[in-house]
């Protein structure tokens, strides 16, 4: 079946940090990918998604691009701030038209001031 | 996008009680979706709920446990029935619109 290997965590970096988050899929036929974050306190949000090899996703500084010859969607930001602090989820939607969502373990994210 | 609200926020029960957590989406939606984030884990999808049919139960979760109502486009319930502390989690709904999903603010369940 589908599933999704993420970077284990915790992760802490100095503010203005270079920020990679590993993430590896397997999957039949060809997913979308998505990262979703949840702040402290918070409920889960899209981040970014990308549907088909190639796409790069991108929002609030955070990238991620759809490689289907490595199977990886890695999360990238060139410069961490505090307000980044969560844990981040690296998923997969099946399109065979189901739609269900498969998540990664999450990573949890710190940045110190 | 979609807006998407649970009942309770959370709850304290007692082991062998039920809970039923209600789902509401601003907007009608085909697909909705229950999952469950155990403490310190990821999301684990428990079915699969469209509006007319019955819900489809992922591997490890069963109707007589978390039996699911889907009266309608916008509305859905989860119950959790013969609570045992094993089932303290957040639940969260979510809906897919436009191949996104979007989740509601989980019900953060505690059992005693």
């Amino acid at each position: 079946g589908d599933s999704v290997t993420q970077m284990e965590g915790p992760v802490t970096l100095s503010e203005e940090a270079f920020l990679t988050i590993n993430c590896t899929y397997t999957a039949t036929g060809y997913p979308s990918l998505f990262w979703y974050v949840q702040y402290p306190g918070e409920g889960l949000q899209l981040l970014l998604k990308a549907t088909k090899a190639d796409d790069k996703g991108s929002n609030k500084g955070f990238e991620a691009t759809y490689r289907k010859e490595t199977t990886s969607f890695h999360l990238e930001k060139g410069s961490v701030q505090v307000s980044d602090s969560a844990v981040y989820f690296c998923a997969l939607s099946d399109r065979g038209g189901n739609e269900k969502l498969t998540f990664g373990t999450g990573t949890r994210l710190t940045i110190i001031p | 996008s979609a807006v998407i609200s649970q009942k309770p926020s959370r709850d304290i029960c007692q082991r062998g009680t039920s809970l039923t957590i209600q789902c509401q989406v601003d907007s009608q939606v085909t697909m909705m979706f229950w999952y469950r984030q155990q403490p310190g884990q990821s999301l684990t999808l428990i079915a699969t709920a469209n509006q007319g049919s019955e819900a489809t139960y992922e591997s490890g979760f069963v109707i007589d446990k978390f039996p699911i109502s889907r009266p309608n486009l916008t509305f859905s319930t989860l119950t959790v029935s013969n609570m045992s502390p094993e089932d303290s989690s957040i639940y969260l709904c979510s809906v897919e619109t436009s191949h996104e999903q979007y989740f509601g603010p989980g019900t953060r369940l505690t059992v005693t």
